[in-house]
């Protein structure tokens, strides 16, 4: 099984709403990160958890907070986002000890 | 601070055309490269990883080289077929630190 999944696949929620994006991967990788992608633009690194632990943040706002509940799963937690958040947030995972990074097809996030 | 510059931004060539996209990366020091296409709206595929202490990996049509003592890497991509239309991303990743730097990718159109 080489796939990492995302839900939900598309996302609509208001300033004031409180969601949560799920990744999940069965291929035994122990580093797992999160993307935002804005439109035409390159995927920017947000956080990296390895061996379920917080290892990066490119300080994101507290708005977003991680999570790594155990070795298959990712969530990131949303709250009080705002409209310019709106983006592609992509999930990845890696072996620690080969860089590859495989990613998932994404979550499409819109906030109005 | 790492930067990485891909060129061109847009290249459109006739089916069957061998052809070759640049990356250019502002410190070698202990990064590997790893190269992703992206259909739009859609996550990314990875295609080609190269750890730093390689010069050249090769996939079917696929073959990426790079030379860290000039901070490049190249993709290139033999008797191109319209269905290799996509974004081609190049990613500095540094090795055992997860931080990884994007390009702004190449976007390639095969015409049929």
């Amino acid at each position: 099984d080489t796939e990492v999944t995302q839900t939900p696949k598309h996302l609509v929620m208001g300033m004031t709403n409180k969601k949560s994006l799920k990744c999940e991967q069965h291929m035994g990788h122990r580093a797992m990160y999160w993307y935002k992608q804005k439109a035409k633009k390159p995927p920017e690194l947000m956080f990296v958890y390895s061996y379920e632990k917080l290892s990066i943040n490119e300080s994101v706002p507290s708005r977003f907070s991680p999570e790594c509940p155990n070795s298959s799963l990712l969530n990131l937690h949303l709250h009080a986002l705002q409209p310019e958040d709106s983006a592609l947030y992509l999930c990845a995972s890696s072996q620690i000890t080969r860089d590859e990074q495989f990613f998932g097809p994404g979550t499409r996030l819109t906030v109005l | 601070k790492q930067e990485v510059t891909q060129i061109p931004a847009a290249l459109s060539v006739p089916e069957g055309e061998n052809l070759v996209l640049n990356c250019s990366f502002t410190d070698s020091a202990i990064y590997n490269l790893q190269w992703f296409r992206q259909d739009p709206g859609k996550g990314l595929t990875s295609l080609l990883l190269i750890q730093s202490s390689q010069r050249e990996q090769t996939s079917g049509r696929l073959n990426a080289s790079l030379d860290k003592s000039s901070g490049r890497s190249t993709l290139y991509i033999a008797a191109s077929q319209p269905g290799d239309s996509a974004t081609y991303l190049c990613a500095a990743i540094n090795t055992g630190g997860f931080k990884t730097i994007f390009g702004a990718g190449t976007r390639l159109f095969v015409k049929a």
